[in-house]
């Protein structure tokens, strides 16, 4: 079965230090989206990053950046210099090119001052 | 631009009520969707849609009717609302049908059943 998985229910760091949310995912198909989106307390949803299956290198978007390991079904996010904003739930989320949004459980991250 | 706008923003119901939850997008996409977000979870897929005239159930649909009567608009209905579909309802939308683009999402609707 296709599925997102999201080990850790949350995470405490400290302020200005890098993060590494995980996240791995079970698929066979050879063509997927893989995606991180962060929910703050105010509770939308917000766009972080995108890797495809076939992308060659791994995403980058400003302070985000994704770790696409593809042998080991892995993708995480990794987000340097954390900031007090950077407070929220985050989720992984793959789309497996059948037009449906797969989520995982969610990481809360917390930022400390 | 306005994106993906939901209606209302927060909505109480009894028991046995009906309702139905907006959702329009100016984007022109093709792909749209419902979703529920229960507390401490990810999103659950309840209905889409590829186009106009076109829907499918997801993985949490029942409860729920939607329709697509055009490009832009993909109303949810609940025609007797339960406490158990208190929740946070979510609709999003992407350009390209079977594609694995980004979905974007309208700001969520916040419903408690009583």
């Amino acid at each position: 079965a296709q599925k997102i998985t999201q080990t850790q229910p949350g995470m405490f760091v400290q302020e200005k230090e890098a993060v590494t949310l995980d996240c791995t995912y079970d698929t066979s198909d050879p063509s997927y989206g893989l995606f991180w989106y962060k929910q703050p307390s105010s509770g939308e949803m917000i766009f972080l990053i995108y890797q495809g299956s076939y992308d060659q290198q791994n995403a980058t978007e400003g302070r985000y950046s994704l770790n696409f390991q593809k042998a080991r079904k892995s993708a995480n996010l990794v987000i340097s210099a954390s900031q007090l904003g950077d407070s929220a739930m985050y989720f992984c989320v793959a789309n497996f090119g059948n037009e449906k949004l797969t989520f995982g459980t969610g990481t809360r991250l917390t930022i400390i001052p | 631009n306005a994106g993906v706008t939901q209606t209302p923003k927060f909505q109480v119901l009894k028991t046995g009520q009906s309702m139905t939850l907006q959702c329009a997008q100016d984007m022109n996409h093709e792909y749209m969707s419902w979703y529920r977000q229960d507390p401490g979870m990810g999103l659950r897929l309840i209905h889409y849609s590829v186009g106009a005239g076109i829907t499918d159930q997801g993985e949490v649909p029942n409860g729920y009717n939607v329709s697509r009567s055009t490009t832009e608009d993909f109303p949810l209905r609940l025609l007797s609302a339960a406490p158990s579909q208190t929740s946070v309802y979510f609709c999003a939308s992407s350009p390209l049908r079977g594609s694995v683009e980004t979905q974007y999402f309208g700001p969520g609707t916040r419903l408690l059943v009583l």
